[in-house]
């Protein structure tokens, strides 16, 4: 099936660093969205994104909308304990039934105070 | 509180057992979604429903069956025929399906094998 090429698989970084994740695929999609995973939970959506070109911020995380619709990326800034965890991306694409979510693989990402 | 609740948290089965894992919402949301999560992987389809009374198979839906009867509940059953059911199993909802509605998720249900 479909699939999305999520990078880097893990990061491993000290407190205070920014950090930068990607996803990217052969595919177009009208819709990209982003989720964290804490260990034993469900995801929980950090940011969507619906338009090409599209920035949007949620305190220290910015995510951006590829101008050619085939990829997004995530950025923390100035990272804390806190942001450990699993992020995934999830592209959506339409058609006249709507679009299911294609998942990424995970990026996990390890802080060390 | 508004939100997905999934129970039970941690489900053992035993071969040639179906269990039922079960998936409430309270937020009013039309569609309804169960996916599979296995270790270093991304989420994958089973099932899916737009409204009470209906529902579509997904990416992976074989060995697996579901039920729609009330809007607030969505609950899968994972059958015998299943042969590699250990993973954890993620419960979702969106206000209409498939739509710019983002998806919200449940805390999930792991099932391991006896």
């Amino acid at each position: 099936g479909q699939q999305l090429n999520q990078s880097p698989q893990s990061m491993f970084i000290q407190e205070g660093e920014d950090v930068s994740m990607n996803c990217t695929s052969s595919s177009i999609f009208n819709t990209w969205l982003w989720y964290k995973q804490d260990p034993g939970e469900g995801p929980v959506l950090l940011i969507a994104l619906y338009k090409a070109g599209e920035l949007t911020s949620n305190g220290r995380l910015t995510a951006q909308f590829g101008i050619t619709r085939k990829d997004s990326f995530l950025n923390i800034s100035a990272s804390i304990p806190s942001d450990v965890g699993i992020y995934f991306c999830a592209g959506q694409k339409w058609n006249n039934q709507g679009g299911k979510l294609i998942f990424g693989q995970g990026t996990e990402l390890s802080v060390k105070p | 509180d508004g939100g997905i609740t999934q129970s039970p948290k941690y489900l053992f089965r035993k071969e040639g057992q179906n269990v039922t894992l079960s998936c409430e919402q309270n937020l009013n949301h039309d569609a309804m979604y169960w996916y599979r999560q296995d270790p270093g992987q991304g989420l994958r389809l089973i099932y899916y429903s737009q409204i009470v009374n209906d529902f579509q198979k997904g990416d992976i839906a074989e060995g697996y069956s579901v039920s729609r009867e009330k809007k607030e509940s969505f609950p899968l059953t994972v059958t015998s025929a299943q042969k590699n059911p250990t993973a954890f199993y993620l419960c979702a909802s969106s206000r209409t399906a498939f739509s710019n509605q983002p998806q919200h998720f449940g805390d999930g249900t792991r099932l391991s094998i006896l």
